[in-house]
């Protein structure tokens, strides 16, 4: 039972380089999302999907890039890495079909940026 | 304004105690869905806990209840006989229901359990 799957699970990296956070499910849900969590707050949603080839800007998209070519796979890009993109990322999804089901989670990728 | 409150910080109680952990929410939609997830030290997210706008019956899995007062807007959630495992933070989050399947989070509550 593979659920969701994210890597890398800890990345340095330096300012003004980019990168991609993948993230991959195998339950067949239409909807993912991808979430921030700084330090001792709760998730903040960056951007999330209803379908392959839809996505939309959650609460705090500035500076992050996402697509949607398949229904399993959901990468985030970071354009230009800034410091204040230190946090943990978090990828989940979900069937919309059955909204009292949960969102699954990934297990996180650290992320620091110096 | 908030959507989702979570009032305690943070939490001590007292191995094999009750807890209860407060989640108030705010919507005008008459159809949501109340979630309750535990993130350990180890930093997974894991769901414990759903409660429906339209259940009649409090939600109940194992050793987790919801106290849901639909007229107050609370959702709150209860640990039966705590265990020193349960330290963690956990967190509320809701799903209305024109919100394209969206959750808004609560920023949690640190709940250690003392030996």
């Amino acid at each position: 039972n593979a659920g969701v799957t994210q890597t890398p699970k800890f990345q340095v990296l330096k300012t003004g380089q980019s990168m991609t956070l993948q993230c991959a499910q195998d339950m067949n849900h239409e909807y993912m999302s991808w979430y921030r969590q700084d330090p001792g707050m709760g998730l903040r949603l960056i951007h999330y999907s209803v379908g392959a080839g839809i996505t939309d800007q959650g609460e705090v998209p500035n500076g992050y890039n996402v697509s949607r070519s398949t229904t399993e796979d959901f990468p985030l890009r970071l354009l230009s890495a800034a410091p204040s993109q230190t946090s943990v990322y978090f990828c989940a999804s979900s069937d919309p079909g059955h909204p009292n089901q949960p969102q699954h989670f990934g297990d996180g990728t650290r992320l620091s940026i110096l | 304004a908030q959507k989702i409150t979570q009032t305690q910080p943070g939490m001590f109680v007292q191995e094999k105690e009750a807890v209860t952990l407060d989640c108030t929410y705010d919507t005008s939609d008459q159809s949501y869905g109340l979630f309750w997830y535990k993130q350990p030290s180890s930093g997974e997210m894991i769901f414990l806990i759903y409660q429906g706008s339209y259940d009649e019956q409090n939600a109940t899995e194992g050793r987790y209840s919801l106290n849901f007062q639909k007229a107050r807007k609370s959702a709150n959630l209860v640990i039966s006989a705590s265990q020193l495992g349960d330290s963690a933070m956990y967190f509320c989050a809701m799903r209305e229901t024109d919100s394209n399947y969206q959750l808004i989070w609560g920023a949690g509550t640190k709940l250690i359990i003392k030996p």
